[in-house]
């Protein structure tokens, strides 16, 4: 297994346009995680997904940002008009829950390195 | 609410001594917590889970809830140990929460 795949792995685009963010997850895997990371505030969750549905989206910082999962092998991560202040690596992460009282591992991506001129 | 703090942005120590990079945690129900590794050009990754109660590399951490702390130690630090380390919090749903993280560098 290639693990979870993120693309592209660099973006550079211009202030106001639209970026759109991909991930496909571990094949099997039910949770699937939006992360970014900045100097500034480290990493923060954005959004995650449980078989498909968004459970949680509160880390979302504003309407500007949306996420999908059309199906258990893909999901974007969408930014439309992209800002400067959205300059940041985007990772997501996957992983299997194994029911109450289990821990379990995330295993995340390469990361998208995203800057916005 | 949950939260993660790490207060060291930056941990330098010699090869062979030993480190403790502090993590502490504030949150309302019982916690399960996380320590996270992301070595120079690779994938974030988990080191270990308190659940566990494991070594990873000669890593351990102890969860105490009377200081809210779970802090990872190492006797004996190498230079391949050189990373930035993140402690994560699970809350209710799997809601997760990273601390800042500390960069640990181990000097020969």
């Amino acid at each position: 297994d290639a693990g979870v795949i993120q693309s592209p792995r660099h973006e550079v685009t211009e202030m106001g346009q639209e970026v759109t963010l991909r991930c496909k997850p571990i094949s099997g895997h039910d949770y699937l995680f939006w992360y970014r990371q900045t100097m500034m505030r480290g990493l923060e969750l954005l959004i995650y997904f449980n078989n498909n549905v968004p459970i949680d989206d509160s880390g979302m910082p504003e309407d500007r940002f949306s996420a999908k999962m059309p199906n258990a092998s893909f999901s974007t991560l969408k930014i439309q008009p992209s800002e400067p202040r959205d300059s940041a690596v985007y990772f997501c992460a996957s992983s299997l829950w194994f029911g109450a009282g289990s821990s379990y591992e995330q295993y995340f991506g390469p990361g998208t390195r995203l800057t916005v001129t | 609410a949950q939260r993660v703090t790490q207060p060291e942005k930056l941990l330098s120590v010699f090869k062979g001594a030993p480190v403790e990079l502090k993590c502490n945690y504030s949150y309302s129900g019982s916690p399960e917590l996380f320590w996270y590794v992301q070595y120079s050009r690779q994938r974030l990754q988990l080191l270990l889970r308190h659940i566990s109660r494991e070594s990873i590399k000669g890593f351990t951490a102890d969860l105490n809830k009377g200081e809210t702390s779970f802090h990872l130690k190492k006797p004996f630090a190498q230079e391949e140990d050189s990373a930035m380390y993140y402690c994560a919090l699970e809350g209710p749903g799997q809601n997760f929460v990273f601390g800042p993280g500390t960069r640990l560098s181990v000097l020969p």
